[in-house]
């Protein structure tokens, strides 16, 4: 059974143009992340929610942005995608933020920009 | 969080043991060392977890030295399926649950 789900699995959206990345879980988990992984590179975390408290790191653009309107759903929004911004998008929940053990990843949404 | 370091690639042949080091010399005595993997387009994967003893699952065995400045994930019997990266983090236990990853090891399992 499903518990991150990512939707769509595959994004493409053209430069400048607006566009949502979406994930839910069905974990009932206090934190979901958002993490950004390019070609061959390891992923990268770019804000997470703790409940409704949302976390930027500090080297986060803010032509991204996160929305979380319930405990289940969250939301990655990339205002003016660039060229830079393809990359595969990961989203990651755990129970607890001080909390010992694992976190559960989705299987990703691959964004391209044209 | 302590930076960690793992050889950039790995092979083993199959249903032999793939042994995959990381050196975090710079660990606190608070840091946990985590290790996930992550098939080729597909999210990353929890493996396993220690603070200082030994631990095992069935997945894999973490090793990890006396002096916590090493550890070793092993992968008793490895098969093609196992064919990924694998990523070794260290975090301490409450600094807000963020995973900060490394390189990581490619590991190839070769027929």
């Amino acid at each position: 059974d499903a518990m991150v789900i990512q939707n769509p699995r595959y994004q493409v959206t053209q430069f400048g143009k607006p566009v949502t990345l979406s994930c839910s879980q069905t974990l009932n988990h206090n934190v979901m992340y958002w993490y950004q992984q390019k070609s061959s590179q390891a992923p990268k975390l770019l804000f997470h929610y703790y409940d409704k408290d949302f976390n930027n790191e500090a080297d986060t653009p803010d032509n991204f942005q996160s929305r979380r309107p319930n405990t289940s759903f969250c939301f990655l929004d990339i205002r003016s995608p660039g060229l830079g911004d393809a990359a595969m998008y990961l989203c990651a929940t755990s129970r607890d933020r001080g909390a010992l053990g694992e976190q559960y990843f989705g299987p990703g949404t691959r964004l391209t920009v044209t | 969080d302590a930076k960690t370091t793992q050889p950039p690639s790995m092979d083993c042949a199959e249903g032999r043991a793939a042994n995959l080091p990381c050196n975090h010399s710079t660990i606190s005595g608070n840091e946990y060392v985590y290790w996930y993997r992550q098939i080729h387009s597909q999210g990353p994967q929890y493996i396993i977890h220690g603070l200082k003893n030994n631990e095992t699952n069935e997945m894999a065995s973490l090793i990890i030295t006396e002096d916590r400045k090493s550890s070793t994930l092993i992968l008793p019997h490895a098969t093609l399926r196992d064919t990924a990266v694998y990523y070794c983090i260290v975090r301490a236990r409450h600094t807000g649950n963020q995973f900060y990853f490394g390189t990581g090891t490619s590991l190839t399992v070769i027929p």
